[in-house]
């Protein structure tokens, strides 16, 4: 099945630095999205890109949809203790059939920001 | 309701007891997930529902695990027999239209399962 590699596995940064965090595909997506999971809670959607290329800001946040469409970065820029947390990414395929509602999941970054 | 809601949060069962676990999605939102997440991993799919429905039940480790929603709402996911494999949280998610470019996921908090 579709899987998706997400790296790095956890990052330990100084407040003020930036992050860069990324996700590769074995096969294309149509939809790429960001999450972001606090400790027990359900993820919450940070960013959501649609076409190839496209390159969407959220505040700090900052992702990109690869030209390839197998690829996917967040970058967070100017970090603050409270973007703890895991990151996942998430890609959707838009081919069709049974499979067309799911979402296939990265492994997560962990994040922890020293103050 | 405002969020998505799933109850029990946390859960404790013997092995080999059957658990059901449930969720309410948003109101008026037609596609409904069960995703399970083992300590320390990512989200693994288990099935969607569109309204009541489910195209897709692949994820469905076993078939001690079943889930079933009615009246295009409340859904429940049920696994008999739970083994210690099991503990996970379970998280439920409803968007919009199952599929359709723009509706993001809005997940619950999910079940915290522990099987002892």
């Amino acid at each position: 099945g579709q899987q998706l590699n997400q790296s790095p596995q956890s990052m330990f940064i100084q407040e003020g630095e930036d992050v860069s965090m990324n996700c590769t595909s074995s096969s294309i997506f149509n939809t790429w999205l960001w999450y972001k999971q606090d400790p027990g809670e359900g993820p919450v959607l940070l960013i959501a890109l649609y076409k190839a290329g496209e390159l969407t800001s959220n505040g700090r946040l900052t992702a990109q949809f690869g030209i390839t469409r197998k690829d996917s970065f967040l970058n967070i820029s100017a970090s603050i203790p409270s973007d703890v947390g895991i990151y996942f990414c998430a890609g959707r395929s838009n081919a069709g059939g049974t499979s067309y509602g799911k979402l296939t999941f990265g492994q997560g970054t962990i994040l922890t920001v020293h103050p | 309701g405002a969020g998505v809601s799933q109850s029990p949060s946390n859960k404790v069962t013997e092995k080999g007891k059957d658990v059901e676990l449930r969720c309410d999605p948003i109101s008026g939102h037609t596609a409904l997930y069960w995703y399970r997440q083992r300590l320390g991993q990512g989200l693994e799919f288990l099935i969607y529902f569109q309204g009541n429905s489910a195209p897709d039940k692949s994820g469905l480790p076993s078939d001690r695990f079943s889930a079933e929603r009615t009246g295009e709402s409340v859904s429940t996911l049920t696994i008999q027999r739970t083994q210690q494999e099991d503990s996970a949280v379970y998280l439920c998610a409803s968007s919009l239209l199952a599929g359709a470019m723009g509706y993001g996921y809005t997940f619950g908090s999910g079940t915290r399962l522990t099987v002892v």
